[in-house]
């Protein structure tokens, strides 16, 4: 079945760029249908959503968050990226990808462990 | 953006009790909205989309209802492993996608 799996630097200084990527395993990152999405948690809080990709590489970011993120796909590699400019503290969170249905669901069915990002000099 | 209010922010339950989570939303969303679970150091599941269909796998302990701004989450017999955050999520009206802010069952 289809597996997400984050990677990326465990600390990131402020004002630098934290980049992250999803490994997409047991299928592929070009099926018709599917939305890939970074979702993060900062520590003690709930769920916030970043931003999603389509494999065409169609972008849709959380207002929010958008002047300071890109998210692209690479499909050749079955992974897509998530990069953040000029962090701060308040982007220390834990930061899942996942996949969401554009048609059956419409909801977040397939989620990765998370990967812990840490912002401090 | 819509904003999405849980309640209540943690709750206290024996297993077996029937728990009820709320979920609202600041506009209509229809039946656009999901529910998940979440254990501490686990991938998030995904239990109820549609607001009342059950994902795959899921167990029929749990049950959705609800549209438009109110929405709850039953589970009719509390299990062990039931004891967790629940979110929800809307997706009628995006980006962004929002949750609320999740509550927390606990013993």
């Amino acid at each position: 079945q289809v597996q997400l799996q984050e990677s990326g630097p465990g600390l990131v200084k402020p004002s630098q760029t934290l980049s992250l990527t999803c490994t997409v395993s047991g299928g592929t990152i070009s099926s018709e249908g599917y939305y890939w999405n970074w979702i993060r948690q900062h520590p003690g809080k709930g769920l916030e959503w970043i931003g999603c990709i389509y494999y065409r590489g169609n972008t849709y970011y959380n207002p929010s968050l958008e002047s300071l993120v890109t998210i692209s796909i690479d499909t050749s590699k079955n992974q897509f990226y998530l990069k953040v400019g000029s962090v701060t503290a308040a982007d220390t969170a834990l930061y899942h990808c996942a996949r969401r249905s554009l048609y059956d669901t419409r909801s977040f069915d397939i989620w990765g462990q998370g990967t812990m990002v840490t912002v401090s000099s | 953006e819509i904003v999405m209010t849980q309640s209540p922010a943690t709750l206290s339950v024996s297993p077996g009790e029937r728990v009820i989570l709320s979920c609202r939303a600041s506009q209509s969303v229809g039946n656009n909205l999901a529910w998940y679970h979440h254990k501490a150091g686990q991938t998030p599941r995904l239990l109820i989309y549609g607001a009342s269909t059950r994902a795959t796998g899921i167990p029929a302990r749990f049950s959705g209802s609800g549209s438009g701004t109110e929405f709850t989450l039953t589970i009719s017999s509390l299990q062990p492993e039931d004891f967790a955050v629940y979110y929800c999520q809307q997706y009628d009206n995006w980006p962004p996608l929002t949750f609320g802010g999740g509550t927390k069952v606990e013993i």
